[in-house]
């Protein structure tokens, strides 16, 4: 049984568009994030939300938008998409916010 | 200057090298250090979690914090094939605060 799943795990799209992702989470954790890694395999949060409430908000253009509907899962939603969103982005989870996270396996999009 | 340094590699070992991974950081507010490994279209897993200053070994793996040189290592003895992965550092000034993460390290461990 996946841990943390997300869907889809491969997006190609044209600029301008606007797609979503999804992702779920059956450890019972309270705590979810979207991370974003670019090519260079650098790591950096997105948002973060415990119990369905938004708590980190990086700098992250506002085509960005995350909901929570509920604590097992967390989407993002992004809208006019351009080139430079290219990157693989993950969804982890962790229980109260602790260090150990558990990653989904990534969605890797790419904005042609 | 990013917070967290640490050297893309890649790095390229025989198998059974002791393995030495590094990372630099300079926020000295930072209290908990971890070690993520991915393996290649995977999502990162927890490898090793210390605390402040110390070392912490599991089996062939063992981590090092020097809070005084903002300085930690994973070593990794005895590497084999199946530690061939990208290696990343990670540390946060809580233990519910955000994570900074390092660049990673390109592992490959030959046969």
């Amino acid at each position: 049984d996946t841990a943390v799943s997300q869907t889809p795990k491969y997006l190609v799209t044209q600029m301008g568009n606007d797609k979503s992702i999804k992702c779920e989470q059956n450890l019972g954790h309270d705590t979810m994030y979207w991370y974003k890694q670019d090519s260079k395999k650098f790591l950096k949060i997105m948002f973060s939300y415990n119990n369905k409430e938004l708590i980190i908000n990086e700098t992250v253009p506002n085509r960005f938008s995350p909901k929570s509907p509920d604590k097992a899962h967390l989407n993002l939603h992004i809208n006019s998409l351009e080139l430079g969103d290219s990157a693989v982005y993950f969804c982890a989870s962790s229980q109260g916010g602790t260090g150990e996270l558990f990653f989904g396996e990534g969605s890797r999009l790419t904005v042609l | 200057q990013k917070e967290v340094e640490q050297d893309p590699g890649p790095l390229s070992v025989p198998e059974g090298a002791i393995v030495s991974l590094n990372c630099t950081y300079s926020n000295s507010a930072f209290q908990y250090f971890m070690w993520y490994r991915q393996y290649s279209r995977k999502g990162p897993e927890l490898l090793m979690y210390t605390y402040s200053s110390g070392n912490k070994e599991d089996g062939r793996f063992t981590a090092q914090v020097d809070k005084s040189s903002k300085y930690i290592s994973l070593f990794i003895r005895d590497s084999q094939p199946s530690d061939s992965a990208t290696y990343l550092c990670a540390m946060s000034e809580t233990s519910g605060s955000r994570l900074t993460f390092g660049e990673g390290t390109q592992l490959t461990v030959n046969p």
